[in-house]
């Protein structure tokens, strides 16, 4: 599966949109990226994920480039319980192992 | 969503004695589940893939006689920590596989070995 790269921190202001990036320069064509996040102390949970368009559902906005070599997601309207750290992995859908691989992601920390 | 448990929520053991972690998926039948560790300020880190009826598959350098996984139903993967010492003291999660795409994570068990 192909690496990611994140910035190790972001900080956002309480109501403001967070855009947190990712590179995935080596990501192959059959591979998404997917994002998932993890409050301290708990399981991650799964955010969103795409192969190559835009995608939206309650929680965020997932938009990735046309080149499929970065993407960003967007939390709308940030509140303070979305500190976490937000984790971007890239895998192949249905894939043979179906693992999972977690690099350092980015720890969003959201200011009242 | 898909819901996975687990059990204990935290435990603590003294050096020498094993300890057994529960995960289990509430709403659906999962045939592989993972398990994963994460020491603190680090990422989740891959110990091993459960398959139900069959042997785990461990990453490299995960001892698999010291972490034993069993996966005897559909619902249910075991992982054991032999012969538990300090260094084993960690945060472990599983998930599991809710149809061939998605995983959904259990809430961790934290593991204090003193």
């Amino acid at each position: 599966d192909a690496k990611t790269t994140q910035p190790p921190s972001m900080d956002c202001a309480e109501g403001r949109a967070a855009n947190l990036p990712c590179n995935h320069s080596t990501i192959s064509g059959n591979e998404y990226v997917y994002w998932y996040r993890q409050i301290h102390s708990q399981g991650p949970q799964y955010i969103i994920h795409g192969l190559k368009n835009n995608e939206t559902n309650e929680m965020a906005s997932l938009i990735i480039t046309e080149d499929r070599k970065s993407s960003t997601l967007i939390l709308p309207h940030a509140t303070l319980r979305d500190t976490a750290v937000y984790y971007c992995i890239v895998r192949a859908y249905g894939g043979a192992t179906n693992k999972l691989i977690f690099g350092t992601g980015t720890l969003l920390a959201v200011q009242p | 969503g898909a819901v996975v448990s687990q059990h204990p929520s935290w435990v603590i053991c003294k050096s020498g004695t094993s300890v057994k972690i529960e995960c289990r998926s509430l709403d659906f039948q999962a045939t592989t589940m993972f398990w994963y560790r994460q020491f603190p300020k680090q990422s989740l880190m891959l110990m091993a893939t459960s398959n139900e009826g069959s042997k785990a598959t461990y990453e490299q350098g995960v001892e698999k006689d010291k972490f034993l996984i069993n996966h005897a139903s559909l619902t249910l993967s075991t992982l054991t920590v032999t012969s538990a010492h300090p260094e084993d003291s960690s945060f472990y999660i599983c998930s599991a596989l809710a149809d061939y795409y998605e995983q959904y994570f259990g809430p961790g068990t934290r593991l204090t070995v003193t």
